[in-house]
């Protein structure tokens, strides 16, 4: 059975950076891709970022393009989103999803993270 | 900058038929960007219905179905039932490891 589980909920200050981890059971992180999504208060989902099989490499959305890095430990099967340079619009909830073909088909618990001063 | 849009909401009778569409800013949505749907309900993750536009995911009732309707993606309930009253959000790929999500629409069944 697979299962994709992530850290707790952070409580981060402005300007400061948050690294979100999922942990997957019942495959390997090298079987498929996994992305990050992550759903602001009251708001839709929205894509972050995740790796491209067929380039090989990751890919981010522009809009956290120099602030997110999305790396993965094969070792342990641990994902891990790390943003930075956080701002109060970065309350939301992240969710790490790993790729099917062209669709998400297993989702994190999501982690809550919270920009306060 | 691609934009998929949604019904922000829509509504439904116990029982009735409703198509949720998923469409382009610009441009029509094809089977090319692996449309794929989603259903959440507060407090929890999101859940995968549908996949490259209308491949039900493991333990999904049969009254859902996927298509494409003239230039948008579709997800249609056919007999909604309470349980179906969620937020449904859509997912295209863009190609280049791209993705993009539709503003979701909130299905309310009464």
């Amino acid at each position: 059975q697979v299962q994709l589980v992530q850290s707790g909920a952070e409580v981060k200050k402005p300007g400061a950076s948050v690294k979100v981890s999922c942990k997957v059971s019942g495959y390997t992180l090298t079987e498929f891709s996994m992305h990050w999504v992550r759903q602001a208060p009251g708001k839709g989902l929205e894509w972050m970022g995740g790796f491209d099989l067929e380039d090989g490499e990751t890919i981010y959305a522009q809009k956290f393009q120099g602030r997110v890095i999305m790396t993965e430990d094969t070792s342990t099967d641990t994902a891990y989103m790390e943003l930075s340079s956080l701002r109060s619009e970065d309350t939301a909830v992240y969710y790490c999803a790993s790729e099917g073909v062209y669709y998400f088909d297993y989702w994190g618990q999501g982690t809550l993270v919270t920009v306060s001063s | 900058q691609t934009v998929v849009t949604q019904e922000p909401s829509f509504s439904v009778s116990p029982g009735g038929t409703v198509t949720l569409t998923c469409g382009l800013s610009s441009g029509s949505v094809s089977t090319n960007y692996y449309p794929s749907w989603y259903q959440q309900t507060p407090g929890q993750a999101p859940r995968s219905l549908m996949s490259n536009t209308d491949t039900r995911s493991s333990g999904v009732p049969d009254r859902f179905s996927g298509s494409i309707l003239g230039n948008k993606a579709a997800l249609t309930i056919s007999g909604a039932q309470a349980e179906d009253d969620s937020d449904y959000y859509c997912v295209l790929y863009l190609g280049g490891g791209m993705w993009v999500f539709g503003g979701g629409t909130k299905l309310t069944v009464l």
